[in-house]
């Protein structure tokens, strides 16, 4: 079984400030990670993902996470935002195995002027 | 350059009415799935094809059903839509299980209106 967290349902910032967004996960095998992005009535586009490997992965537009095991967390980060990162961000979780995901409920990134 | 395309992008269907929903892929995937998304909540899985097998999710209701006639197309069809499944409904593949599911593409959606 595995589930996905996202702490924060919306997220505030002023452009050029940091971006955090926070997720915590849960899953009985070693787990496959990913951000995605939706904006407004679109689909959803993969920002990132770990699988195996360095802990630490960057994905398009600035945006990294970094997998931390003992935590249980995959935290997307940027370390300035822009305005048209302003979207829909859902952090999610695989059974490489059991070939389907399961997403967090999203949170929302407003970015300010 | 489109490689999940959905149709139609809007459609607006009365209660009760049998509705059905297209996506087809141009990348040739093993797996298609079929996603459920309310206004700010997050995509739920309703079932996926691996290639020709059907895995349907334990709670998807049996008012939801899908086809899958080739690799390339795969239906959504509602048999008698009520007012709670209008949604957007995101059609998604992968290459498959294990590596395979390093990476879902998903199509632009159909958001659905019952009226």
């Amino acid at each position: 079984a595995q589930s996905v967290t996202q702490l924060g349902s919306h997220v505030s910032v002023s452009e050029g400030a940091l971006v955090l967004l926070r997720c915590n996960y849960s899953s009985s095998v070693p787990p496959y990670l990913f951000w995605y992005v939706q904006y407004p009535n679109q689909g959803l586009q993969l920002l990132l993902k770990y699988t195996t490997g360095a802990t630490l992965v960057k994905g398009i537009n600035g945006f990294e996470a970094e997998f931390k095991k003992s935590e249980t967390s995959f935290h997307l980060t940027k370390p300035s935002a822009h305005m048209s990162d302003a979207a829909e961000y859902f952090c999610a979780v695989s059974d490489p195995n059991a070939g389907k995901s399961t997403f967090g409920d999203g949170t929302t990134l407003t970015v300010k002027p | 350059d489109a490689m999940v395309i959905q149709n139609p992008r809007y459609q607006v269907t009365q209660f009760g009415k049998p509705v059905t929903l297209s996506c087809s892929q141009t990348l040739n995937h093993n797996v298609m799935y079929w996603y459920q998304q309310k206004s700010s909540q997050a995509p739920k899985l309703l079932f996926h094809y691996y290639d020709k097998d059907f895995n349907n999710e334990a709670d998807t209701p049996d008012n939801f059903q899908s086809r899958r006639p080739n690799t390339s197309f795969c239906f959504l069809d509602i048999r008698s839509p009520g007012l709670g499944d209008a949604a957007m409904y995101l059609c998604a593949t992968s290459r498959g299980v294990g590596q395979g599911l390093e990476k879902l593409f998903f199509g632009s959606g159909t958001q659905l209106s019952v009226l």
